[in-house]
């Protein structure tokens, strides 16, 4: 069964660090690029960051640039967000996903069809 | 950036037609993809490519992109399509885009 599965979430306090880890199993980890996405409380989606599968092309939404770090042990299978400086406004779930490619022509899809089952940070005081 | 539109919510009626937008300028040049998201669980792809429905999602789950639009549409709805649902795009600048979210109830 393809599978991605998120730990590491945990209530900290503002200014601190945490690092989350998602796991892969049923599926070759290393043809695939991975996302974090995250969803605060009542809220929508929020794409966070990317990791290409060699781990050469990083991407980070701009209110987590220069916090947050993306980073993947690919003999392991895993992905991990290493989140520091963070803020109350960081508390949510985050979810790992798969990102599949798909092309018709020059015209590119770019979708996420694996989703882990998301792990909570709680920032507060 | 790039900014997805969606209702915040809508109702439908059991068996009836649900059609959820998304929208944004020239959003027909891209490919959009729809997530569904029940509470408490981990969104799930619905449509992928503006129309493909992967493996396992109803027939009655179908979507298309033209101009400014995109738009999931739900034919026959029932109960256990209350959800959430996103809509998302691929930005060349701020990568992967969702919409806000609309709520669907089933009433």
């Amino acid at each position: 069964e393809v599978q991605l599965v998120e730990s590491g979430g945990d209530f900290v306090q503002p200014g601190g660090s945490l690092r989350l880890s998602c796991t892969a199993s049923g599926f070759t980890f290393t043809s695939y690029t991975i996302n974090w996405v995250r969803q605060a409380p009542g809220k929508g989606l929020e794409w966070v960051s990317y990791i290409s599968s060699s781990s050469s092309t990083i991407y980070y939404a701009e209110s987590v640039k220069g916090r947050f770090t993306i980073s993947r042990d690919n003999a392991k299978n895993s992905v991990y967000l290493q989140m520091s400086s963070l803020r109350a406004e960081d508390s949510a779930v985050f979810y790992c996903a798969r990102t599949r490619i798909t092309a018709d022509g020059n015209k590119y899809s770019y979708y996420l069809d694996v989703w882990g089952t998301g792990t909570t940070v709680t920032v507060s005081s | 950036s790039y900014d997805l539109t969606q209702p915040p919510s809508m109702s439908v009626s059991p068996g009836q037609t649900a059609s959820i937008t998304c929208s944004a300028d020239k959003l027909g040049d891209k490919y959009v993809s729809w997530y569904q998201q029940k509470p408490g669980q981990s969104p799930v792809l619905v449509i992928y490519q503006d129309a493909k429905r992967p493996s396992g999602i109803p027939e009655r789950f179908s979507g298309s992109n033209s101009g400014n639009t995109a738009t999931l549409t739900i034919s026959g709805t029932q109960a256990m399509d209350e959800a959430d649902y996103f809509c998302q795009v691929w930005d060349d600048n701020t990568y992967w885009v969702f919409g806000g979210g609309t709520k669907l109830t089933v009433l």
